[in-house]
């Protein structure tokens, strides 16, 4: 299955500024998911980013908040845009294991983003 | 839509007791289910699947049954360590919700030695 490498795994940030989350991935894959696991709760989707088009937002989530860019079947970003207090939670990204919904998720090891 | 729903932690159990994490789920199509753990500090890790009715995921001595008459996945342990403790997600995944992932609230397992 595939390996994930996402940075940074934590940082503290001002409100008011934005930090970019970066995954990179050691085989292609399709699709790529990010998630936020807010802090004693469960994870939640906030967009999947497909190669060479729009990353599909859901509810809740808007692309001038969270902008995410997918340049490469192997890298993908995800924007935490004009950060306050609220936005302080763990950022995942993750990719399905065998490139089918039957495989799983291979998750990257997590951003845990403090925002003062 | 698609949901999951799983017993509320935390658990808490003595070492080599016998664990149930009881899941149950609703889905518009015809599921994959997963269990992931996420251990203190961690990420979150697959720790067993199923992906038709009947089907049994097993791993690391837990195991999970498929059960579409009742659209349930708990999952067990026959002995538990202190090395289990961990928080627990159940999730589901099928392709009528665009292949994405819906993940359970977390059910939170204490071992004490």
């Amino acid at each position: 299955s595939a390996v994930i490498s996402q940075k940074p795994s934590r940082d503290i940030c001002q409100r008011g500024t934005s930090l970019t989350i970066q995954c990179q991935v050691d085989s292609q894959v399709t699709m790529m998911f990010w998630y936020r696991q807010q802090p004693g709760q469960s994870l939640t989707l906030i967009a999947t980013a497909n190669q060479g088009s729009e990353a599909t937002y859901e509810s809740g989530f808007v692309i001038d908040k969270f902008p995410i860019s997918r340049p490469n079947l192997t890298f993908s970003t995800l924007t935490v845009s004009n950060m306050s207090p609220e936005d302080s939670s763990i950022y995942l990204c993750s990719v399905d294991r065998q490139g089918s919904t039957g495989g799983g998720y291979t998750f990257g090891s997590g951003t845990r983003l403090t925002v003062v | 839509g698609n949901s999951v729903t799983q017993m509320e932690g935390p658990v808490t159990l003595s070492e080599e007791a016998f664990l149930t994490i009881n899941c149950t789920y609703t889905a518009t199509g015809y599921p994959s289910l997963f269990w992931y753990v996420q251990y203190p500090g961690e990420g979150l890790q697959l720790l067993l699947k199923a992906t038709k009715a009947d089907d049994k995921g097993s791993n690391k001595g837990f195991e999970a049954t498929y059960r579409k008459e009742t659209t349930s996945f708990h999952l067990e342990k026959g002995s538990v360590q202190v090395s289990d403790s961990a928080v627990y997600f159940c999730a589901l995944s099928d392709n009528t919700g665009g292949f994405k992932t819906i993940f359970g609230a977390g059910t939170r397992l204490f071992v004490k030695a």
